[in-house]
Formats: C-alpha cells, structure tokens, sequence
C-alpha cells in the first residue's frame, strides 16, 4: 500500500520566517503534486513536480521533487499570513487515483 | 475560470435514509471522481468514473454508494442508506484525460454530510 508521510502535522511561526515541509514515502511515484486546503473548501493544486531533483518556484513558494521520486519538499520564504493553510501532498497511485497525504497545517502569525 | 459547483453545501439526513450528492463538471472534462474526508482525516479516494462506468474504486464505495451521470452535465454519488460513519466532506473532482502529468484534477468545494 503507498502511504505519503507529511511533517510536521502542525507548524506555527511568525511572519517574516521561512519554513519547510515535507512529504515522505517508501513508494516511488511518477509524479507528486502539492495542493492547498482552506477549512471548508477542496484541495486546490499548487504545484506538479515530474522529474526526479526537479525544482519548482511559485512566488515564494519553492518546492522540490527528491532524486528517486519519493519525497518533495515544500519551502516557504518570508512567510505571510496569507500562508496561513493545510498544505497536502498527493501522488497518483494508479491512471485515476490519487492518495494523499494527512497534511501539515500552516499557521503564520502577523 | 471554470470550476467543479457541488450542491447542496450541507447536506443533514437520519441514519438509514438515502443521499444524493450532485456535482457539475467542467464541461470539457471527461473523466470524474469522488473523494471523501472525514473530519481531521485524510482526502481518500473513492471512485473515479468513464464514459458511463466506473473506472476505478476502492474499498470504501461498497454496495451502498452507487455513481451516475444522469444527463451531460450533472454527476452524483448515491449513498443508499446512510450510516453514521459516513459523515464527511465528499469532494467531486473531474479532470480532461488520465496518466498524463498535465491531467490535473479540479475539486469542487465539498458537500459537508451529516447522518443523525
């Protein structure tokens, strides 16, 4: 079964840090993608890393896919409330199905 | 831009009675899904749904959960007869194909269901 391991489960930090998350699994995956969760809504997709090393920019977002394709990162600059989020990393685990993983969640103080 | 719509928002039903949750695609989609997420758990996957039958699903969409896409527009997820443990967000996706890295798939924003 492939798992997708996240931490840490809760992160608190003071606007202006930088931080990271991780997304960890024993499975190789062909892809990883990263999405955003606000309380209420659906995940929205922030990213899609493909190759193995590949590094993504979204702003001051940075986001890493792991040599062997079984680990990503996720590396906030300069934090801003706005962060503020659960963060959720998902693979694909077949053509149609997507496994994700439990999320760290994000919180930015002003 | 275009987007998943999921009706209703919140949906409150007694143990042992039927549900139908109702999403709309984006219209050029042609691949669909339905996810749950029960309260402080993960988004988990449970049917993926093509050209009238179902693709894939997991173990969680058992006898009682049945998918239909009655007319070009509307795709719903039946829940029969409700059990307490279903309550959750249940999130419809859809996306343009499948097995492409480009093949993202768009989440509506969830009907919350409740079973009393």
């Amino acid at each position: 079964t492939q798992l997708l391991e996240q931490s840490p489960q809760f992160l608190s930090i003071q606007e202006g840090e930088n931080l990271t998350v991780y997304c960890n699994s024993s499975s190789v995956f062909s892809s990883l993608q990263w999405y955003r969760q606000e309380p209420g809504e659906g995940p929205v997709l922030l990213v899609t890393v493909v190759t193995g090393g590949e590094v993504k920019k979204l702003k001051r977002l940075t986001f890493q896919f792991g040599d062997a394709r079984k680990d990503s990162s996720l590396h906030i600059t300069a934090a801003q409330p706005g962060d503020t989020g659960l963060y959720l990393c998902a693979g694909y685990s077949s053509a149609s199905k997507i496994i994700f993983g439990s999320g760290t969640r994000l919180s930015i103080r002003p | 831009e275009p987007e998943v719509t999921q009706t209703p928002s919140h949906q409150v039903t007694q143990m042992g009675q039927e549900v139908i949750l109702r999403c709309v695609p984006i219209s050029n989609h042609l691949y669909f899904y339905w996810y749950r997420q029960i309260l402080g758990q993960k988004v988990e996957f449970l049917v993926s749904f093509y050209n009238n039958e179902i693709s894939e699903k997991s173990e969680i969409f058992d006898d009682q959960f049945s998918v239909e896409r009655p007319d070009g527009s509307n795709f719903t997820l039946k829940i029969r007869s409700t059990k307490l443990e279903d309550s959750a967000m249940y999130f419809c996706a859809s996306s343009e194909g499948v097995g492409r890295t480009t093949d993202t798939q768009y989440f509506g924003p969830g009907t919350r269901l409740t079973v009393l």
